[in-house]
This record gives C-alpha cells, sequence and structure tokens, in this order.
C-alpha cells in the first residue's frame, strides 16, 4: 500500500463546482502540504500543516481551503471551481526532527480539470 | 521571497555525464535539495545539503555553494530511465521551513 494516498486520482468537473480532493498517510508524519503542478511552473504551494490544529497558507492559497481532520489526514477544498484551477495536485508529507533536513515524500498525485 | 532558477531542459547521452544548475535568491537558507519526477508520477527526494560541498548518492552527486547562491545536481552514466524532470528547492527562512521548489530541468537522455 502507498505511504501518501490521495482520492481521487482523475477528476473532471464544471465550473463553479465544489470540489474536496482527500490525502491520507500511513508514515506517522506531523507535516503535510498540497502543491499545485502547472506545466513549466514547477510544484507551488498551496496550504501546509505541522500538526492538527496548525493550518499555514502557501504561496497561492487563494480560491482554496484546507481541513486537517487527523494526523494522516489532509484535505483540499475549491469552493466554486474555476477553469484556471485545472492542474496537477499533489499531497507531501514530511517528518519533524530538529532542524535537520526531513524530505517530503509525494503521493501520486490527483489529475482536475475544471470545464 | 524565494526565487530558484534552473535551465528549462537539458538533453545528454546514455552513459555520459550531466550537470544541472540551481541559482537561488533568498532572504535565509536553509539549505537545497533535489526531488526526480519522471512523466506522469509523483517527485521523489533526490538528495540535500545544507552545507557547502558536493555530496554523493551513487551515480548522482549534488554540490552547494552558499557564497554563490548555487548548487548543482551531477548525474553520472546516464541511463534510459534517468530521463525525468529534476527540481531544486530551498527551504523557507521562517520557523515554518516549507519547500519552496524550482520550475524544474527536463532531462532527456538519447541512446
Amino acid at each position: 500500500d502507498a505511504d501518501v494516498t490521495q482520492t481521487p486520482r482523475n477528476r473532471i468537473t464544471k465550473t463553479g463546482k465544489r470540489i474536496m480532493l482527500e490525502c491520507s498517510q500511513t508514515k506517522g508524519h506531523d507535516r503535510m502540504y498540497w502543491y499545485r503542478q502547472d506545466p513549466g511552473l514547477g510544484l507551488r504551494l498551496i496550504y501546509y500543516s505541522f500538526d492538527v490544529k496548525d493550518i499555514n497558507k502557501g504561496e497561492i492559497s487563494d480560491g482554496y481551503s484546507v481541513s486537517r481532520q487527523a494526523q494522516a489526514k489532509f484535505s483540499l477544498s475549491l469552493e466554486s471551481a474555476i477553469p484556471n484551477q485545472t492542474a496537477l495536485y499533489f499531497c507531501a508529507t514530511s517528518g519533524l526532527r530538529g532542524d535537520s533536513n526531513q524530505p517530503q515524500h509525494f503521493g501520486d498525485g490527483t489529475r482536475l480539470s475544471i470545464l | 521571497g524565494q526565487s530558484l532558477e534552473q535551465p528549462s531542459e537539458v538533453t545528454a547521452v546514455e552513459g555520459a555525464i550531466v550537470q544541472i544548475n540551481c541559482t537561488y535568491q533568498t532572504s535565509g537558507f536553509y539549505g537545497l535539495s533535489w526531488y526526480q519526477q519522471h512523466d506522469g508520477g509523483a517527485p521523489t527526494f533526490l538528495s540535500y545539503n545544507a552545507l557547502d560541498g558536493l555530496e554523493e548518492t551513487g551515480r548522482f552527486s549534488s554540490f552547494l555553494s552558499r557564497s554563490d547562491s548555487y548548487g548543482y545536481l551531477l548525474l553520472q552514466e546516464l541511463q534510459m530511465k534517468d530521463s525525468a524532470s529534476y527540481f531544486c528547492a530551498v527551504r523557507e527562512p521562517t520557523g515554518r521551513r516549507a519547500l519552496t521548489f524550482g520550475s524544474g530541468t527536463r532531462l532527456q537522455v538519447q541512446p
């Protein structure tokens, strides 16, 4: 089983719909992240959470919201989807150990298309 | 803010050595990371440099010069399976330490 699981893997929806992307992890990590990837723009951080009651905006949080329901679950919502939110979305996790580097572990992504 | 620059594409032949450069501008610095992403796949962690110098992991090495705000990923004995996109990333200078990624370098390995 994958350590970081994203659902759904693919989604096509219409403008104005509310969409939720879900992420769950079995790595026991405290830190969870949501990124968006567009061609030629790399990965951009939407929101991140360092524990259940901690939510932080990233570079491009407008139009998105998140919920950290448990240590293992972090969901991303688009309240009213618009076509320019069509992208590949990744969830990632990392551990917490002082200042040492903790690599991020990514899920397989959700390909979202908004018509 | 933070910004990272990498070449958009690099092409090399099987068995060769290729270097992917990354320059960064940050208000603080807590290390440079490299990630690999195959088409349609998830990014995977390759290496991390917190201090100046070379870190070697098998065929891959990563170098950092903090005084030059510069790093590179060196891939040796290239294989077809190394065709992928490679991203450098820096950690935010705040206590939160989230990552900022470069836009990626697409490496194409030719036979």
